[in-house]
């Protein structure tokens, strides 16, 4: 069974500074996707990673993947508080079937 | 705008109730997955339709089922409603030039009292 476990769940951060979202998943997949949602509202697509060692960048979001780790990052440089939000990572098990992390809420304080 | 609309936005219903969702998305887009998305957690797959037939289902019971019609809009019909069905309802869609992509709707959030 897929599995796919993020880190941290929650996470509070100043203005102005640099993390990192993992996302570990269990069986191999070669598509990884994260989504941002805002609260009350439906999921907005960030970036769709499909090979080995790809890096995709917008904004402020980076994102990369390790297929041979099984292992996604989300990298925010220099945070504002517009990027304050859950963000999910998705692994697909089959044709769009996506199964989802438990997700990363992030809170940027000013 | 993703194009993808979900309909109704709300609703409650009580126990052992029945309930029809709707989704329609753009022309094109011949895939469409269902989620359920319970407060606090990621979205869980429920199943997913492709040219109308049922194309792999998630750890649902068979009291979940759905449709997709020509015209690319889907339903999602939940039988005896229980009060763990409240979440929200996403449904998502691929298709067109875009096939890496699943667009997700704005959802339906269901109560069950």
């Amino acid at each position: 069974e897929l599995k796919v476990e993020q880190n941290p769940l929650f996470l509070s951060m100043q203005e102005g500074k640099n993390y990192t979202i993992y996302c570990n998943y269990s069986t191999t997949s070669d598509r990884l996707y994260w989504y941002r949602q805002d609260p009350g509202k439906s999921l907005e697509s960030l970036f769709v990673l499909l090979s080995n060692g790809a890096v995709k960048q917008e904004g402020r979001l980076m994102a990369s993947l390790d297929t041979k780790a099984r292992l996604s990052t989300l990298h925010i440089t220099a945070a504002v508080h517009d990027l304050s939000a859950t963000y999910f990572c998705a692994v697909e098990r089959g044709a769009q079937k996506l199964v989802f992390g438990q997700g990363t809420r992030l809170t940027i304080n000013p | 705008e993703t194009g993808v609309t979900q309909s109704p936005t709300h609703l409650i219903k009580t126990r052992g109730q029945q309930v029809t969702l709707r989704c329609s998305s753009q022309s094109g887009h011949n895939t469409v997955s269902w989620y359920q998305q319970a407060l606090g957690q990621g979205p869980q797959f429920i199943f997913q339709y492709y040219r109308e037939e049922e194309n792999g289902r998630g750890n649902f019971p068979p009291r979940f089922s759905g449709l997709q019609f020509p015209n690319y809009s889907s339903e999602l019909n939940v039988n005896a409603l229980e009060l763990d069905d409240s979440a929200l309802y996403l449904c998502a869609t691929t298709g067109g030039r875009h096939t890496d992509t699943q667009y997700f709707g704005p959802g339906t959030r269901l109560t069950v009292l």
